[in-house]
Parts: C-alpha cells; structure tokens; sequence
C-alpha cells in the first residue's frame, strides 16, 4: 500500500530558487526517507529522519518532519537544472517501504 | 564498490510466457526488497527479504508472481503466464539491516518488462 503522498505532483522552477514538497502518511513510522529518482535509473537514497528528530539538513537538503501531523518536507535550496527528478518520500511499515508516487521537479536554467 | 545489479535491463516478451528477472545485492546486505513501478507511478512493493527468516509475500499481486533468494544474497523475480498488466520496471533494492532499523536502501536500475 501506498503510505505516503507527495504533494504537488510537479513542480516547475527556474534556477536559484527554493523547491519544497511536502509529503503525508497515515500511520506511525520508525523514520521516514527522502528518494530521489532520475530518469530511467534507480531511485538513491537522500536523507533519513528519526521519529523523534523534527529537522535535518544535508548540503542544500533541509527536511522537517511534524510527526502529530503526520507530515514531512523537503526543502531544496539554490536549485540547479541537476536537481531535475521525481522524488519520493518513505515511510516504514512493519518491515517494508512504502513509497509515495513522487513530485516530479523541473528545474529550468 | 559495486552497488545494487539487476539483469536484464530490458525485456520483451509474449503474454503467457514466464520470465525470471535477476538481482545481485550490495555484499554483506542482510535485507532484499523487490519494487514494481509502472508508468508515472510510485513503488509498489512486491515482495522482502531477511537473513535467513521467511519472506514478507504480502505484496505480491497473484499466485503467478515468486520469489527466491539463494544462500542469503542473488535473488530471482519469476513471473508466470505474463500478462500486459505486468508491463512495469522491476526495481531490487537492498539495505544493510531491515526496514525497521533505520537503514537506508540501496536501489539496482531496474528491469524494464514489456509484455506484448
């Protein structure tokens, strides 16, 4: 089953500018991951967070989770056209990953 | 170090013939997870693997769908009498620990099936 949803679905932005999508899940979780998927490829592994951690950064990667919500965002500071790609955010259930069915991020020069 | 491969990258074949899709996981990866993503989708689980313990099957769509992984690493996808409906990438995945211990996963490229 299908936990998380991401939201929006696309997201178009120039350059330079912030990207930040949201993601909600229904159940408790042990932490939820942020994927990043290009492409063609396999989806890699951006950041994981805690359930009792409420913000993470990593590089230009800023992700907040409010676990009384039920809800998650990934912040993508100073985007550049390399960012471009679906990104999906996790949650665990019992021993699997449910994945949501992703934002899709244009990045335009 | 080598990541997460899976063979064939790509295949094509007729309803109602079977087709086995392979995956060789990250070494020392004690869990193995199998994805389905069709077109625009999200990752619909399939089927988890841990140490030596009983596959999680819960997500499997039919009884023409299994899964083995020998000796605790090469996992193998058999989907049987394929239907166009299992036209999807067929994604593997491993992770050092299970989903429950906060580990990471490590995605293959993915097998793309076409079911003509």
């Amino acid at each position: 089953s299908q936990q998380g949803e991401e939201d929006p679905q696309a997201l178009s932005i120039q350059e330079g500018e912030n990207a930040t999508m949201n993601c909600s899940y229904k159940t408790s979780i042990n932490n939820l991951q942020w994927y990043r998927q290009n492409s063609g490829r396999g989806l890699v592994h951006l950041i994981l967070i805690r359930s009792n951690e409420r913000e993470k950064h990593s590089g230009r990667l800023r992700v907040t989770l409010d676990t009384s919500k039920k809800s998650s965002s990934l912040l993508i500071t100073a985007s550049r056209a390399a960012d471009t790609a679906s990104y999906f955010c996790a949650t665990n259930s019992g021993y699997a990953l449910n994945f949501g069915k992703g934002t899709s991020l244009l990045v335009t020069p | 170090g080598a990541g997460v491969s899976q063979s064939p990258s790509n295949k094509v074949t007729e309803k109602g013939k079977d087709v086995e899709l392979r995956c060789d996981p990250i070494s020392g990866h004690t869990a193995l997870y199998w994805y389905r993503q069709s077109l625009g989708q999200g990752l619909e689980f399939l089927i988890y693997f841990q140490g030596n313990s009983a596959p999680d099957k819960s997500g499997l769509p039919s009884d023409r769908f299994s899964a083995e992984r020998t000796g605790g690493s090469v996992s193998t996808l058999t989907i049987q009498r394929t239907q166009q409906e299992d036209s999807a990438v067929y994604l593997c995945a491993s992770s050092l620990l299970g989903g429950n211990y906060n580990s990471p996963l490590h995605f293959g490229n993915g097998t793309r099936l076409t079911v003509t």
